[in-house]
C-alpha cells in the first residue's frame, strides 16, 4: 500500500517569490506520482505527473517537480508565483500499473499575496 | 462536451430525502470513481468501477449506493443521509492501468 504526506497545510507567499510545496510518499513498490491543483468551487486538475524517465517534470504554467527516490519525495516548485496560483495543491501516488488506486495527501493551501 | 461532467453542481437535501448524483465521462476511459472531499481531510475514495464492475468499496455506509450502467455513466444514489455526509463529491475517470484520473467539477452536497 502507498501513503502520502504533505507536511504544510498552508503556504503563504508574496507574488513573484519562489515557492516549494513538499510531498513525501511511502511505498513498497515502484510508484507513479502526481500533483493536482484545485481552484475554489472546482474539481481537481492534473498539474504534472511522473510515470517514468526524467525525474524532473514540468507543467505548462511554470511549476516543476522532481522525483527523488532516495528521499521518497516529489516536491513541487515554482521560481516566481502569481496571484492566480492561489489554490489548493494535492500530491498523489499510485503503484505502477495501478492508477485505479490513487492515494491523495491532505493538500496544501497556497496563498499568494500582492 | 468534453471531460467529466457532474450534475447537479449543488444539492441541498433533508435527511429523509432520496436523491442521485450523476457523472458522465466523454474520454473513453474504462474506470470511474466517486471521491468524497471533506474539509481538513484527505480525499476519500468511495467506489471504483473498473470495466463496469465495482472493484472497491472502502467501507462506505449503505446509505450511499453506486450504479454504473455503462462505462460512460456513473450514479451515486443517496438516501437517509446524515449531516456529516455534507461534502464535495467528486467523480473521476481514468484509463487503467496507466493514466491519471480526470475529475469533474464536483457536487456540493449539504444535508440539513
Amino acid at each position: 500500500a502507498q501513503s502520502v504526506t504533505q507536511l504544510d497545510s498552508q503556504v503563504p507567499v508574496f507574488e513573484e517569490a519562489p515557492v516549494e510545496l513538499r510531498c513525501n510518499y511511502s511505498s513498497s513498490v515502484s510508484v507513479y506520482l502526481f500533483w493536482y491543483v484545485q481552484y475554489p468551487n472546482q474539481g481537481l486538475q492534473l498539474l504534472l505527473k511522473y510515470l517514468s524517465g526524467s525525474t524532473l517534470v514540468e507543467s505548462i504554467n511554470g511549476f516543476e517537480a522532481e522525483f527523488n527516490k532516495s528521499q521518497t519525495s516529489f516536491h513541487l516548485r515554482k521560481p516566481s508565483v502569481h496571484i492566480s496560483d492561489t489554490a489548493e495543491y494535492f500530491c498523489a501516488v499510485s503503484g505502477v500499473g495501478n492508477t485505479d488506486k490513487l492515494i491523495f495527501g491532505t493538500g496544501t493551501r497556497l496563498q499568494v499575496f500582492p | 462536451e468534453t471531460g467529466v461532467t457532474q450534475t447537479p453542481r449543488h444539492l441541498v437535501m433533508g435527511m429523509t430525502n432520496k436523491k442521485s448524483l450523476k457523472c458522465e465521462q466523454h474520454l473513453g476511459h474504462n474506470a470511474m470513481y466517486w471521491y468524497k472531499q471533506s474539509a481538513k481531510k484527505p480525499l476519500e475514495l468511495m467506489f471504483v468501477y473498473n470495466f463496469k464492475e465495482q472493484t472497491e468499496n472502502n467501507s462506505v455506509p449503505s446509505r450511499f449506493s453506486p450504479e454504473c450502467p455503462n462505462s460512460s455513466h456513473l450514479f451515486l444514489h443517496l438516501h437517509t443521509l446524515q449531516p456529516e455526509d455534507s461534502a464535495l463529491y467528486l467523480c473521476a475517470s481514468s484509463q487503467v492501468p496507466n493514466t491519471e484520473a480526470f475529475f469533474g467539477q464536483g457536487t456540493r452536497l449539504t444535508v440539513v
